[in-house]
């Protein structure tokens, strides 16, 4: 069964400084991998995906992810956190051979502080 | 893009009384949807696999009898809370794919519902 960890509950970044929420998983074929943010009282908004090819994805609002299998990791990055990028973030594990429920990681709490 | 919307996006009922939250694709069909809950700060747990024209599919756990799942169209489905106790307050999601795309595509959320017993 696949797994997902994301490192670190909450997050505290400066404005302008970079954000960067580790995630970890684990499964015996090829994932695909999203991520996923929420504000309060919310659903959810897809990030980003990777699914195969480019293992550099760009998403919205500046994100971007790097699928390293030899690491088994999905980490998201922006360069520059801004006051709105504070929300909850959550990773997630789609398994590549069904068609497949979303594990998701225990999220992270990002604070952007001025 | 693809729209999901659920209704109610927040409820208060009375303890024995049942709740049905509807999950609707706006703009595409989807024949598989998907109900979470989520408790305050924490990750979303999946109930059930909402399957057009035929039952759910619940996970491990989860009271079939309790969480009644309907997915009667291609457009809908509703998650029933019977005889809800304040243990069931918690919001609850539903996610759905467009049957047309691959799966890779991810799936569409809905806002939420946030339930509240008294």
């Amino acid at each position: 069964a696949q797994s997902v960890t994301q490192l670190g509950s909450h997050v505290s970044v400066s404005e302008g400084a970079l954000v960067l929420l580790r995630c970890n998983y684990s499964s015996s074929v090829p994932p695909y991998l999203f991520w996923y943010v929420q504000y309060p009282n919310q659903g959810l908004q897809l990030l980003l995906k990777y699914t195969t090819g480019a293992t550099l994805v760009k998403g919205i609002n500046g994100f971007e992810a790097e699928f390293k299998k030899s690491e088994t990791s999905f980490h998201l990055t922006k360069p520059s956190a801004h006051m709105s990028d504070a929300a909850e973030y959550f990773c997630a594990v789609m398994r590549g051979d069904s068609w497949g429920k979303l594990q998701f990681g225990a999220g992270t709490q990002v604070v952007v502080t001025p | 893009g693809a729209v999901v919307s659920q209704h109610p996006s927040w409820v208060i009922c009375k303890s024995g009384t049942s709740v049905k939250i509807e999950c609707r694709s706006l703009d595409f069909q989807a024949t598989t949807m998907f109900w979470y809950r989520q408790f305050p700060k924490q990750s979303l747990m999946l109930m059930a696999t909402s399957n057009e024209g035929s039952k759910a599919t619940y996970e491990q756990g989860v009271e079939k009898d309790k969480f009644l799942i309907n997915h009667a169209s291609l457009t809908l489905s509703t998650l029933t809370v019977t005889s809800a106790h304040p243990e069931d307050s918690s919001f609850y999601i539903c996610s759905a794919r467009d049957s047309a795309l691959d799966r890779g595509r991810g799936y569409t959320f809905g806002s939420g519902t946030r339930l509240t017993v008294v």
